[in-house]
């Protein structure tokens, strides 16, 4: 099964800042690259995804951006704000996946 | 539309008492799964359902996790003689087709304790 590792654990940014968040995986035949997005007490949301034939996506103030050579992929936030506070999830898949390997997670708080 | 549904949203039972937890699926959608998320953990994949059959259940931690799928549609986990460890919060999730690739829509989830 698919390996997946996510950098940091956790990540504290002063509000208006950047957050980055780097997630790792293992399956050289991922092609599908999804973030979610779980506030406390709340579902996971699906918040950006990507496919392996693109390189770069972006939504408002969230990105997303893909190495497949170096097998990682990175969830960027701009302008933080305090709603963006969360703990973040990847999921890299395989087209052969039928179930989605999460990472650990990663904590994000944005100080006001 | 309405989202996952599960129900109860909280349980409390005492330990070596059976548990079931249920989950409603978003109408169409032919693949369902069950996470299990203990206190500031990740997500912990257990079972998943293709139409109603499950083939791969080997997420499941012991033999006193069970589950079920009828008609396509709703989906039941059971735990027999629960736990401590077995206290967590169980979501569900379903999407339109199997496969990794597939946005999965997410429950509230059942935040189960075992006393």
């Amino acid at each position: 099964g698919e390996n997946v590792e996510q950098h940091p654990s956790t990540l504290s940014v002063q509000e208006g800042d950047s957050a980055v968040i780097k997630c790792t995986y293992s399956d050289s035949a991922s092609n599908y690259f999804p973030w979610y997005k779980q506030e406390l007490g709340k579902r996971p949301q699906l918040i950006i995804d990507i496919r392996s034939n693109v390189g770069e996506k972006k939504d408002q103030r969230i990105a997303v951006t893909l190495n497949k050579t170096a097998k990682h992929f990175s969830l960027h936030i701009t302008e933080t704000q305090p709603e963006d506070s969360a703990v973040y999830f990847c999921a890299p898949a395989t087209p052969n996946d039928y179930k989605l390997s999460f990472g650990a997670g990663t904590t994000v708080t944005v100080r006001a | 539309g309405a989202g996952v549904s599960q129900s109860p949203s909280n349980k409390v039972t005492e330990k070596g008492k059976d548990v079931e937890l249920r989950c409603d699926p978003i109408s169409g959608h032919t693949a369902l799964y069950w996470y299990r998320q203990s206190l500031g953990q990740g997500l912990e994949f257990l079972i998943y359902f293709q139409g109603n059959s499950a083939p791969d259940k080997s997420g499941l931690p012991s033999d006193r996790f069970s589950a079920e799928r009828t008609g396509g549609s709703v989906s039941t986990l059971t735990i027999q003689r629960t736990q401590q460890e077995d206290s967590a919060v169980y979501l569900c999730a379903s999407s339109l087709r199997t496969g990794g690739s597939n946005e999965q829509y997410f429950g509230p989830g059942t935040r189960l304790t075992v006393t």
